[in-house]
Parts: C-alpha cells; sequence; structure tokens
C-alpha cells in the first residue's frame, strides 16, 4: 500500500542533544514538509521540499534542519538550538501540477518531548 | 496577514443532532480551502477541496460549503465514529495552506 511512514512514533530528547526525525513515502510525490502541531493551534509549516536536493524554510525553520537527498526521504533533525521542540511533528507530501494544487497526503505523526 | 479562525473550538453533539462548523478566514489571494479529519495522535486525513465561493462537496454525512468569506463543514445525523478534530486550511496566492486550530467533534451515542 502506499503511504507516508515516520519513526519513532515516541521519540525522547535530552537537553542539548540533536534528533532526526524519520519520513519516507513511496507515493511517487515530488513536495514534502514538516510541520509542527501544538495544543489549540494550528499546523505550522517548518521546512518543504519541492524536488530532491532543494529545500526551503517554512515559517518556524530556526532550531531545525533537513535534508532531501532522496525523493523518498524528508529527514528534520530538531538540533540543540530548538528551545522549545516538545511537539507533535507531521510529515506530509503531494504531487505537484503544473497548475493547480492537490491535497496534502500526511503521515502517522512522531511525539517529540524533551525531558 | 492572512488569518484562519474556526468556532466553535469544541462541539458536543448527541448521536443524530445535526450542526455545523465554520471556518472564517482572511486570505490574499485565496486559491482554494481544504477540509482534514485528525483522530488523536494520528496524522490529518484529507476530505475536501473548495476551489470557489458557492461550491459545494459532500461525503457521507459530511458537506462542506465555500464563501468568499468562510466555509461551513455540515454534520447530518452524526454517529460516535465521526468524533474528530475537523482542520480547515485556505491556500493562499503563494500556494501555502493557512491552518486553522481546528474544531474538535464529540458525538455522544
Amino acid at each position: 500500500d502506499g503511504g507516508i511512514t515516520q519513526s519513532p512514533k515516541y521519540l525522547f530528547r535530552k537537553e542539548g542533544q540533536n534528533v532526526t526525525l524519520s519520513c519516507e513515502q513511496n507515493l511517487n510525490h515530488d513536495a514534502m514538509y514538516w510541520y509542527r502541531q501544538d495544543p489549540g493551534q494550528g499546523l505550522r509549516l517548518i521546512y518543504y521540499s519541492q524536488i530532491v536536493n532543494d529545500f526551503q524554510k517554512g515559517d518556524i525553520a530556526e532550531g531545525y534542519s533537513v535534508s532531501r537527498e532522496k525523493k523518498e526521504s524528508f529527514p528534520l533533525t530538531v538540533t540543540s538550538a530548538q528551545k522549545n521542540p516538545t511537539a507533535f511533528y507531521l510529515c506530509a507530501s503531494t504531487q505537484r501540477e503544473t497548475s493547480g494544487y492537490n491535497e496534502q497526503f500526511f503521515g502517522p505523526g512522531t511525539r517529540l518531548t524533551v525531558l | 496577514e492572512d488569518q484562519v479562525t474556526q468556532s466553535p473550538e469544541a462541539l458536543r453533539l448527541q448521536e443524530g443532532e445535526s450542526s455545523s462548523l465554520n471556518c472564517s478566514y482572511t486570505v490574499s489571494g485565496l486559491r482554494g480551502l481544504f477540509w482534514y479529519r485528525q483522530d488523536p495522535g494520528k496524522g490529518p486525513e484529507f476530505l475536501f477541496t473548495l476551489y470557489s465561493a458557492g461550491e459545494e462537496k459532500e461525503k457521507e454525512r459530511l458537506k462542506a460549503t465555500l464563501t468568499k468569506k468562510e466555509s461551513f463543514l455540515h454534520i447530518t445525523a452524526p454517529k460516535p465514529e465521526d468524533s474528530a478534530t475537523y482542520l480547515c486550511a485556505p491556500l493562499d496566492s503563494n500556494y501555502q495552506l493557512i491552518w486553522g486550530a481546528g474544531t474538535k467533534l464529540i458525538i455522544k451515542p
């Protein structure tokens, strides 16, 4: 079955530690996204990538980094510079069109907690 | 500045009691509006896309409508399995989604 996988489901980080969240898709989508979800707030865009080896900052990129070496994979690293990383992280993908915009498909999420 | 407000924040209904959820937006150059359903601890699941004022789409007990300033998600005769958080997201002129905080819907049997 086609879809998006995220791992791990739960992640615990100690102060000063970098952690990497995995996102893989087998939908053959060009574009991939990382969002952060906090209680009572809408999803906030961290980074997005529309093509391999290229990515752009979203609204809250500080303290995060990404790479897009393969079409299927878009890992997110939460660095020690991110002061409040406890949140639910969602990865999404969509197929780009020359005109119009398709819906985004989401993975199951990773819940990150700072100890 | 683009803004999206969903109301109410939470809505409790009895099974079979119909109601509507609201998504009010101020978005420059609206290119469309998306509705998603999110169950606790899971990723959002796509429901509908609306592209122009006056458009309506239906899926089972759900119907989404769009005007120039807001969108409604109408739920008819809901069942407990319709309990979830419903998210709306207008698409702005730069093809960026602007996400609302969601309405948590609880359907009691």
